[in-house]
């Protein structure tokens, strides 16, 4: 089982440019979220989906856009990069969390911005 | 905001000892989990426990939890060099899976 699949493993961008993080996972989870991670910080949640076509924000959404067209993939997007945006950015996904649920998590993408 | 604090902030002791970490928290929860991290890879589940319960076990892992006080233990008895990692706690408040984490606890093994 891949389990949940992150690209690219490390990326260096410059100051405005834009790119997109994929997230792809195969074990059926309808809930899908991202973190970033920073040094001697836990993770803080960007934005997060139930399902298919249903999106919401976290504690950190802005300067990141989410969309999710198949219950497979969630691609996270950076739309004009700034250097505060440098961190390991993680995909997780998990069945419906109702009643609490695992989280499975890719092996982040380090992204610097220069 | 960070909802968990975790204390100690590292840990260091001999294989075969026992390791004790714990985690604070500042609103009500619905469940807390707790996860490991290796060096540069994702985050993995160790345990799952409710607000309804009190303490559970996995193999070697053993966590507790308080609501009175808000906060949870998490114990790795016997720890090997393969334990060294960095281990955060994870809040939920409404079973929404919006997790809150901790800044972590980095154990250190020495074989």
């Amino acid at each position: 089982n891949a389990g949940v699949t992150q690209t690219p493993k490390f990326q260096v961008l410059k100051t405005g440019q834009s790119m997109t993080l994929q997230c792809a996972q195969d074990m059926n989870h309808e809930y899908m979220s991202w973190y970033r991670q920073d040094p001697g910080m836990g993770l803080r949640l960007i934005h997060y989906s139930v399902g298919a076509g249903i999106t919401d924000q976290g504690e950190v959404p802005n300067g990141y856009n989410v969309s999710r067209s198949t219950t497979e993939d969630f691609p996270l997007r950076l739309l004009s990069a700034a250097p505060s945006q440098t961190s390991v950015y993680f995909c997780a996904s998990s069945y419906s969390p109702g009643q609490g649920r695992a989280q499975h998590f890719g092996d982040g993408t380090r992204l610097s911005i220069l | 905001s960070q909802q968990g604090e975790e204390d100690p902030q590292a840990l260091s002791i001999q294989e075969g000892e026992n390791a004790t970490m714990n985690c604070s928290y500042k609103t009500s929860i619905n469940n807390l989990q707790w996860y490991r991290q290796n060096s540069g890879r994702g985050l993995v589940h160790l345990i799952l426990i409710r607000s309804n319960e009190r303490e559970k076990h996995s193999g070697r892992l053993r966590v507790t939890l308080d609501t009175s006080k808000k906060s949870s233990s998490l114990l790795i008895t016997a720890s090997r060099a393969a334990d060294t990692a960095s281990y955060f706690c994870a809040t939920d408040s409404s079973n929404t899976g919006k997790l809150i984490f901790g800044q972590g606890t980095t154990l250190q093994v020495k074989p």
